[in-house]
């Protein structure tokens, strides 16, 4: 079936440094990748997304990758601040049937200042 | 986010007790979706509607229902037969068109008494 793999499950980092996420997803018909970040206790919120015809995609200090062939795209976030710390999850969705989400698993990220 | 709304906050259910969660969205978005969080795990789709009176299981339906009957709301029941409620429930909307941003409530945590 359908899957989304989501790796680290927990990263730490200097304040400071790069942070990179890692999702690989299974249904070649995807065409869709959003990525949100989850604050302890508050809803999911948008960060960025990404759609199958663009390879990378940047918003100040955060940035996505999309790597077709291979079926999987990547969370950069570059000069990591303690607010950044949080869960992180990628998803994948077609743009055509269901419009549903498979969730990755979630990466929880802490920064250390 | 601020369009779409969920209560309560907190939520407590004996045995053998129905309860019903609300969600409610002024975005005038067609779809609709609810998602159970366990402690420190990812988002699992419960069900999920793109339509008024139209509405699919997602991958953990048992124990639970829904009904859509108008485009604003999609409230969840947790019924009896969901033996384990314990979790954070989150509803989302987004137009019913692929390659759309799903926007999340604030949840409602669920606890069994």
């Amino acid at each position: 079936g359908e899957n989304v793999e989501q790796h680290p499950s927990t990263l730490s980092v200097q304040e400071g440094d790069s942070a990179v996420i890692k999702c690989t997803y299974s249904d070649s018909a995807s065409n869709y990748f959003p990525w949100y970040k989850q604050e302890l206790g508050k809803r999911p919120q948008l960060i960025i997304d990404i759609r199958s015809n663009v390879g990378e995609k940047k918003d100040q200090r955060i940035a996505v990758t999309l790597n077709k062939t291979a079926k999987h795209f990547s969370l950069h976030i570059t000069e990591t601040q303690p607010e950044d710390s949080a869960v992180y999850f990628c998803a994948a969705s077609m743009v055509s049937g269901t419009y549903k989400y498979i969730f990755g698993t979630g990466t929880r990220l802490k920064v250390l200042a | 986010d601020g369009g779409i709304t969920q209560s309560p906050k907190y939520l407590f259910r004996k045995e053998g007790q129905n309860v019903t969660l609300s969600c409610e969205q002024n975005l005038n978005h067609d779809a609709m979706y609810w998602y159970r969080q366990d402690p420190g795990q990812g988002l699992r789709l419960i069900y999920y509607s793109q339509i008024v009176n139209d509405f699919q299981k997602g991958d953990i339906a048992e124990g639970y229902s829904v009904s859509r009957e108008k485009k604003e709301s999609f409230p969840l029941t947790v019924t009896s037969a969901q033996k384990n409620p314990t979790a954070f429930y989150l509803c989302a909307s987004s137009k019913a068109q692929g390659g759309e941003t799903q926007y999340f409530g604030p949840g409602t945590r669920l606890l069994v008494l």
